[in-house]
């Protein structure tokens, strides 16, 4: 079956503007994860859904960043006026959101670049 | 709070040796998962190998295989027969057992050498 797919794969924007990153999830997975890494750096963990709600959100960096899940698939990362520092590796994840620690399977990412 | 640590930014290997790249955690819940990803340079986090706290056994998939030591809270990759494709990023990461949020380490650049 099909992987966790992302669009678009790159994206350069303007400082400014506002970006909508796409994230989807192999089918049947009802977790999914949102993941930022910078330029030579570990994975900084955003927001996490459980179908459509967000236990945790304790990631988003700023205001600035938000997410939505709909119809417990699709998800969207939006981040409202960019600034430089939001240039990175976007990453999604999704899980079967089994109790305990579940496999996590990532997409291809995001690489935005804010000028 | 959950950390990782990999103490090795980068590891060279000859190929067709073994090599072990270090992981060590620190979580206050007493259950958990370890898991190892492999980001080539293509970008994408490729899951390798899960070991749960509670397993008796350590996790083998292929030529990877995880050494763990619960008491030391080590969780070391260990891959056999290196192939030039495994050069690249390996991550190490611990998830505990309320929600499947990953705790990442720094990661280990491996480069393989014929």
């Amino acid at each position: 079956g099909a992987g966790v797919s992302q669009s678009p794969s790159n994206k350069v924007t303007e400082k400014g503007k506002d970006v909508e990153l796409r994230c989807d999830p192999i089918s049947g997975h009802t977790a999914l994860y949102w993941y930022r890494q910078s330029l030579g750096q570990g994975l900084e963990f955003l927001i996490y859904f459980q179908g459509n709600s967000a236990p945790d959100k304790s990631g988003l960096p700023s205001d600035r960043f938000s997410a939505e899940r709909t119809g417990g698939s699709v998800s969207t990362l939006t981040i409202q006026r960019t600034q430089q520092e939001d240039s990175a590796v976007y990453l999604c994840a999704s899980s079967w959101g089994l109790a305990g620690a579940d496999t996590q399977y990532f997409g291809p990412g995001t690489r935005l670049t804010v000028l | 709070a959950q950390k990782i640590t990999q103490t090795q930014p980068g590891m060279f290997v000859q190929e067709k040796e073994a090599v072990t790249l270090d992981c060590t955690y620190d979580t206050s819940d007493p259950s958990y998962g370890l898991f190892w990803y492999k980001q080539p340079s293509s970008g994408e986090m490729i899951f390798l190998i899960y070991q749960g706290s509670y397993d008796q056994q350590n996790a083998t998939e292929g030529r990877y295989s995880l050494n763990f030591q619960k008491a030391r809270k080590s969780a070391n990759l260990v891959i056999s027969a290196s192939q030039l494709g495994d050069s690249a990023m390996y991550f190490c990461a611990v998830g505990n057992s309320g929600y499947s949020t990953l705790t990442f380490g720094k990661g280990t650049m491996l480069l393989v050498s014929p």
